[in-house]
């Protein structure tokens, strides 16, 4: 099964500013078959990023996925305040799904 | 527009089980496939499994396998998801959530239910 391990585990940053956050396979994800989520206290996850790079429905262009292989970022190019939320990674290019442990950006 | 409504909190007992549903509106029920994930108190997602709404196939976490049963009913266009044997760390909200590709899975998830806070006490 892939682990999947998300740095860092904590981003301290003010709004305005570029996020970059990372998510590192125990193994390589078939297919870039990577999805990024964005979750706020008390709310399901929200769907931001699928195929590592494809944005979702309706979310903004400063949200933006790449990488490949084991390596794989979600890049938020200016902070804005609803942006400060709990961050997953999650793997599906091999049985079972899998998440990461989550990155947290909060407000500086 | 997609809604996931699923049923309220429960509270149970060590060793009981729970069965939490899923009503699915705003689409074609058996052209999709349904995730189960759960999520401890300040924990990571956990993915629980997965169901083809159309012919009722379905994948499980193998952590949860011989406890985990997860079915559907089409006529209701309705998600269940069974777990038994309940001990305290299976305390946590439990979500559905629509994965979009459907066929052969699973995959990943696009709409998510509000989420059932299931709560095991001894």
């Amino acid at each position: 099964e892939i682990v999947l391990t998300q740095s860092p585990g904590t981003l301290s940053l003010s709004p305005g500013e570029r996020a970059t956050l990372s998510c590192r396979a125990s193994q390589s994800v078939s297919s870039s078959y990577l999805a990024w989520y964005q979750q706020k206290p008390g709310q399901a996850p929200r769907l931001l990023i699928s195929g590592a790079s494809s944005r979702a429905t309706g979310i903004p262009d400063r949200f933006s996925g790449g990488g490949s292989g084991t390596d794989f970022t979600l890049t938020i190019s200016r902070l804005e305040p609803e942006d400060f939320a709990v961050y997953y990674c999650q793997q599906y290019g091999n049985s079972p799904p899998a998440f990461g442990q989550g990155t947290k950006v909060e407000i500086k | 527009q997609v809604q996931l409504v699923q049923s309220g909190a429960e509270v149970k007992k060590s060793g009981a089980s729970v069965k939490v549903s899923c009503k699915a509106s705003g689409y074609t029920f058996t052209s999709y496939a349904m995730h189960w994930v759960r999520q401890a108190p300040g924990q990571r997602l956990e993915w629980m499994g997965w169901i083809n709404a159309g012919n009722g196939n379905t994948k499980y976490s193998r952590k949860l396998q011989g406890r985990v049963t997860i079915t559907r009913d089409t006529s209701a266009s309705t998600a269940y998801m069974e777990l038994s044997s309940l001990r305290s760390e299976d305390t946590a909200v439990y979500y559905c959530a629509r994965d979009p590709i459907g066929s052969s899975g699973p995959y990943y998830c696009d709409d998510w239910g509000q989420g059932t806070l299931v709560t095991v006490s001894s």
